[in-house]
């Protein structure tokens, strides 16, 4: 079954830590992006990446870091330099263009210690 | 640059009732309207998309959304919600900006159906 995978599902980070998310997708898609998700907000835009090595900032991009080594991956490091990092974070792949949807994985919770 | 505007954060509805859920959009590009339905702890799932065509759009499961271009909106409604339609709806509008395809997101609304 082809789809997008998350991991781990739950996270705790000490203060001063980074953390990495993992986001593996199968599904041949050449744009990957990373959403962040708090009660009420709805979903915002951390970093996206339309084709491997190549990623660009989203709207909250401050405090965390991405990297695009591979089509299928496309792991979101949060940095100590995030202040606020408890929130629900979703990783989601497309085929790239403004008329196809958007593919979420289930996310992973992040949470500080 | 475009937005959306979810009205309702929390709609509550009863079994077998009808629910309409509202979205209004803004953009100086043309547009591609979406809605998403997210379960508790889990990711997005596509509920039904416009990208041209016919303004009425329907989904498998019984509900239909409605691309109003004069009203700039994206109303999704069921006639008769179950139990299992309990979960939060995001509508998002797409289109390409600057270069890019970006989703922009509503705020969401929580739909809570009691028996």
């Amino acid at each position: 079954d082809g789809g997008i995978t998350q991991s781990p599902k739950y996270l705790f980070r000490k203060e001063g830590q980074n953390v990495t998310l993992s986001c593996e997708q199968n599904l041949n898609h050449d744009a990957m992006y990373w959403y962040r998700q708090d009660p009420g907000q709805g979903l915002r835009l951390i970093y996206y990446s339309q084709i491997v090595n190549d990623f660009q900032k989203g709207d909250i991009a401050e405090g965390y870091s991405v990297s695009r080594e591979k089509k299928e991956s496309f792991p979101l490091t949060v940095t100590s330099a995030q202040k606020n990092p408890t929130a629900f974070y979703l990783c989601a792949s497309s085929i790239g263009t403004a008329s196809q949807p958007q593919h979420f994985g289930d996310g992973t919770r992040l949470s500080i210690l | 640059a475009q937005s959306v505007t979810q009205l309702d954060s929390q709609v509550p509805v009863f079994e077998e009732a009808p629910v309409e859920l509202r979205c209004n959009y803004s953009s100086s590009v043309s547009v591609y309207l979406f809605w998403y339905v997210q379960y508790p702890n889990q990711g997005l799932q596509l509920l039904l998309k416009y990208l041209s065509g016919s303004t009425l759009v329907e989904s498998i499961n019984g509900f239909e959304a409605e691309f109003n271009k004069s009203q700039t909106s994206f109303h999704l409604r069921k006639p008769s919600v179950h139990i299992s339609d309990t979960a939060e709806y995001f509508c998002a509008v797409s289109g390409h900006q600057g270069g890019s395809e970006k989703l922009v997101f509503g705020k969401g609304t929580k739909l809570t159906v009691n028996p």
